[in-house]
């Protein structure tokens, strides 16, 4: 079965543009997670989508959002780009709503912000 | 003072050594318990997941979770240089919710 993939793999992006990076989930799972990882604020919950509705958000400024299509592939957007959103954008999918105990995580997208 | 706090490391060992990974909390709520490994360039890897407190066992792996002291351990045995990696702990307050707190993750080298 196939892995999270996620695209691009890496990005480079200039102050006040905005990104969109795009997560398709494993096969059969219907819900996507995506996370910011920087070395100064580790891991951090963005939000998820399951069944094309955004269930949680984490404590992220509105310029971060995202979308679920109907075959549970997931894009997220970050507009205004600031330096400070330099990271690695992880997204995870698994097959329920929530299932910390069952998410994978694809390699993530690396966004650097000049 | 970060929800999570979790050592970072960098740790060193030699093949073969028992390693022992900590973090500890400051939020009583935190009922599951989750231990990932993430190599260079990937992407974190779910090791263990753990409810409340007590231990668990797979393999070479021993997660231990001590809920009165808000602290969670996470033992190798038997370690290998394929177990070199950044290993991250999290946890959240219910079981539908991936609003997850991770830890800073500790690098851990083991040497052959």
């Amino acid at each position: 079965k196939a892995g999270v993939t996620q695209t691009p793999r890496y990005l480079i992006k200039t102050r006040g543009q905005q990104v969109t990076l795009s997560c398709s989930p494993i096969s059969g799972h219907r819900s996507v997670s995506w996370y910011q990882q920087t070395p100064g604020q580790g891991l951090q919950f963005l939000f998820e989508y399951f069944s094309e509705t955004q269930r949680n958000k984490g404590n992220f400024p509105g310029r971060f959002s995202g979308r679920q299509f109907s075959n549970s592939r997931s894009e997220m957007n970050v507009s205004t780009l600031e330096l400070g959103d330099s990271a690695l954008y992880l997204c995870a999918s698994s097959s329920t709503s929530g299932g910390a105990n069952e998410q994978y995580f694809g390699p993530g997208t690396r966004l650097t912000v000049t | 003072q970060k929800e999570v706090e979790q050592d970072p490391g960098p740790l060193s060992v030699p093949e073969g050594a028992i390693v022992s990974l900590n973090c500890t909390y400051s939020n009583s709520a935190f009922q599951y318990f989750m231990w990932y490994r993430q190599y260079s360039r990937k992407g974190p890897e779910l090791l263990m997941y753990t409810y409340s407190s007590g231990n668990k066992e797979d393999g070479r792996f021993t997660a231990q979770v001590d809920k009165s002291s808000k602290y969670i351990s996470l033992f190798i045995r038997d370690s290998q240089p394929s177990d070199s990696a950044t290993y991250l702990c999290a946890m959240t307050m219910l079981y539908n919710n991936n609003d997850m707190r991770f830890g800073a993750g500790t690098r851990l080298t083991v040497k052959p």
